[in-house]
């Protein structure tokens, strides 16, 4: 199946400070990128919707400003976490589906478990 | 917009026994309804998926049923295994356009030897 790799894995920070999250296609070209958040032991919420070369589509209750997300290239989407404070510690995973729809499978990226001291 | 509902939240069977985790669906224009398998700290992996114009679809042990009129599907796994403990997701979308999926809640199953 096609791979979708994010980086990194885990990150720890101080309060206030950014964190960037990448999120790549590797072998397929993403026109559309998802990005979830996942607390322990609770499902995958939906933040927002990642389109390459537009804004973002952001679910109600998700801040724009908090959470930057570009996708600038059909392989690439970021995610950057701004002034981050102890309660966006979480487990951030993107996925991806095919250009042009394919079989409609998601692809999830490893995850990248961020903790915010 | 579309939204899910999954049970159990947590299921306990016995090895070689069957687990049933069933959903329902909001939005008739649903028309994909895949299953995740997320085994702990990793990526979700799709196991099964079925469209809106079959019933039920079947791998290997594994299988889903599609009610459209109910606005319900359930994952079937059978011959459990130690293996098959993990959390299981299941989702629905539209099939066409870039929608995203919408998730339920998780099932926790755990096989016990």
């Amino acid at each position: 199946g096609a791979v979708v790799s994010q980086h990194p894995s885990r990150v720890i920070c101080k309060s206030g400070t950014s964190v960037k999250i990448e999120c790549r296609s590797l072998d397929f070209q993403a026109t559309t990128m998802f990005w979830y958040r996942q607390f322990p032991k609770k499902s995958l919420m939906l933040m927002a919707t990642s389109n390459e070369g537009s804004k973002a589509t952001y679910e109600q209750g998700v801040e724009k400003d908090k959470f930057l997300i570009n996708h600038a290239s059909l392989t690439l989407s970021t995610l950057t976490v701004t002034s981050a404070h102890p309660e966006d510690s979480s487990f951030y995973i993107c996925s991806a589906r095919l250009a042009g729809g394919g079989t409609g499978e998601l692809f999830f990226g490893e995850g990248s478990r961020l903790t915010v001291l | 917009g579309e939204n899910v509902e999954q049970h159990p939240s947590t299921l306990s069977v016995q090895e070689g026994d069957s687990a049933v985790i069933k959903c329902t669906y909001s939005d008739s224009a649903s028309n994909y309804f895949p299953w995740y398998k997320q085994e702990l700290g990793k990526r979700p992996q799709l196991i099964i998926d079925i469209r809106s114009n079959v019933g039920e679809k079947k791998d290997q042990r594994i299988a889903v049923t599609l009610n459209k009129t109910a606005k319900h599907f359930s994952l079937h796994i059978t011959e459990t295994q130690p293996e098959d403990s993990a959390v299981y997701f299941c989702a629905a979308r539209p099939y066409s356009g870039n929608t995203p999926l919408v998730f339920g809640k998780g099932t926790r199953l755990s096989v016990i030897a």
